[in-house]
């Protein structure tokens, strides 16, 4: 149980150009859901707090209007990086976080290659 | 922003010996969690060590929590090739309106095991 997918794996698309991530928990109703990015060799960093039928929470230096999050159902969020640029290529990661409890399940990470 | 420090930032040992990684953080939590990482993979939950307690163990993985050092350490006993991977801390805080732990991740330690 507990399993968290993201669409697409891994996705190279041109500057300029919009890309959406999906983030689904297969098992269980997600009540929050947290996005990550992460660089080679460096560690994960928070971009986004989401709650169902809420707006994101953003954390500081990341751009809300670049990085558009929408947590429309319990089972899905979706990170939409608009206008992307070769410096967004980058792993992003979402986890899910059930009802109650501390802990979150993790997607397997979509890798952006923006050319 | 990340509070986790880790140490070392890589690590090599033979397989059948002792592999220990330490986490120091900053501000005050309610849980610490280590994760590992496979190259360009997503996350595998380890362990959770909550603030109230100072030592778990599961299999062959033993983690030490020391609130007032701010400190963590996970050792991993009789290492094998497959724990090859990188290895995460996580502080976690309750959020308020959140349901899970607003993580922060430590930079991480690269173990290599050798076969």
């Amino acid at each position: 149980g507990a399993v968290v997918s993201q669409h697409p794996s891994w996705v190279i698309c041109k500057s300029g150009t919009s890309v959406k991530i999906e983030c689904r928990s297969l098992d269980f109703q997600a009540t929050t859901m947290f996005w990550y990015r992460q660089f080679p060799k460096q560690s994960l960093m928070l971009m986004a707090t989401s709650n169902e039928g809420s707006k994101a929470t953003y954390e500081q230096g990341v751009e809300k209007d670049k990085f558009l999050i929408n947590h429309a159902s319990l089972t899905l969020s979706t990170l939409t990086v608009t206008s992307a640029h070769p410096e967004d290529s980058s792993f992003y990661i979402c986890s899910a976080a059930p009802g109650q409890g501390e802990t979150q399940y993790f997607g397997p990470g979509t890798r952006l290659l923006v050319l | 922003s990340q509070q986790g420090e880790e140490d070392p930032q890589a690590l090599s040992i033979q397989e059948g010996e002792n592999a220990t990684m330490n986490c120091s953080y900053k501000t005050s939590i309610n849980n610490l969690q280590w994760y590992r990482q496979n190259s360009g993979r997503g996350l595998v939950h380890l362990i959770l060590i909550r603030s109230n307690e100072r030592e778990k163990h599961s299999g062959r993985l033993r983690v030490t929590l020391d609130t007032s050092k701010k400190s963590s350490s996970l050792l991993i006993t009789a290492s094998r090739a497959a724990d090859t991977a990188s290895y995460f801390c996580a502080t976690g805080r309750a959020g308020k309106e959140t349901s899970g732990s607003r993580l922060t991740f430590g930079e991480g330690t690269q173990l290599t095991v050798n076969p």
